[in-house]
């Protein structure tokens, strides 16, 4: 199934820092990378994803991207704020078993005022 | 627009018992799974269901029974209640849309087995 590596699992920065979290995964018919943060006591919520038909997306503050060559996609948080800290997981779904999604182990980011 | 509800929030079990944890969405998705996350773990897939009458199993199913009778309703049977299976178990419904896309998280079930 797939596999999906992520890194650093704990990461701090200053308010105002960027923040860059890194995800690999295994399977090369992996299609889709989304990003979810997860806020304490709270269930993932989605906050940005991509596809692989395109290398780069981003919203606002947030942004993703894709080397499917090297099977890796990464989080960057640019202008960090307080509200930032919570755990963000990556996630690519195995093509075999449908809509499942794999998940990485998540980076849990603090944002020191 | 309530989204993925479960329930109970909190459970405390002993071993060997048995119970159900509920999972309702109000969107019409046609896709569900259960999760469960553990410190360090990350969240790992228990069972998912791509309809009404379709389950299957996920990374790790042990000690766990789904069933999906209606679009709404996705419940996780424990059959019999293990200290391994204390966790926080989260619910998921996305749409099918013949292609991937957002997955709606519960607000989770912390369980606890003495």
């Amino acid at each position: 199934g797939e596999n999906v590596e992520q890194h650093p699992s704990t990461l701090s920065v200053q308010e105002g820092d960027s923040a860059v979290i890194k995800c690999t995964y295994s399977d090369s018919a992996s299609n889709y990378f989304p990003w979810y943060k997860q806020e304490l006591g709270k269930g993932p919520q989605l906050i940005i994803d991509i596809r692989s038909n395109v290398g780069e997306k981003k919203d606002q503050r947030i942004a993703v991207t894709l080397n499917k060559t090297a099977k890796h996609f990464s989080l960057h948080i640019t202008e960090t704020q307080p509200e930032d800290s919570a755990v963000y997981f990556c996630a690519a779904p195995p093509w075999s078993s449908g809509y499942a999604l794999n998940f990485g182990k998540g980076t849990s980011l603090l944002v020191t005022p | 627009n309530a989204g993925v509800t479960q329930t109970p929030k909190f459970q405390v079990l002993k071993t060997g018992q048995s119970m159900t944890l509920q999972c309702a969405q109000d969107m019409n998705h046609e896709y569900m799974s259960w999760y469960r996350q553990d410190p360090g773990m990350g969240l790992r897939l228990i069972h998912y269901s791509v309809g009404a009458g379709i389950t299957d199993q996920g990374e790790v199913p042990n000690g766990y029974n789904v069933s999906r009778s209606t679009t709404e309703d996705f419940p996780l049977r424990l059959l019999s209640a293990a200290p391994s299976q204390t966790s926080v178990y989260f619910c998921a419904s996305s749409p099918d849309r013949g292609q991937r896309t957002e997955a709606f998280f519960g607000q989770g079930t912390r369980l606890t087995v003495v």
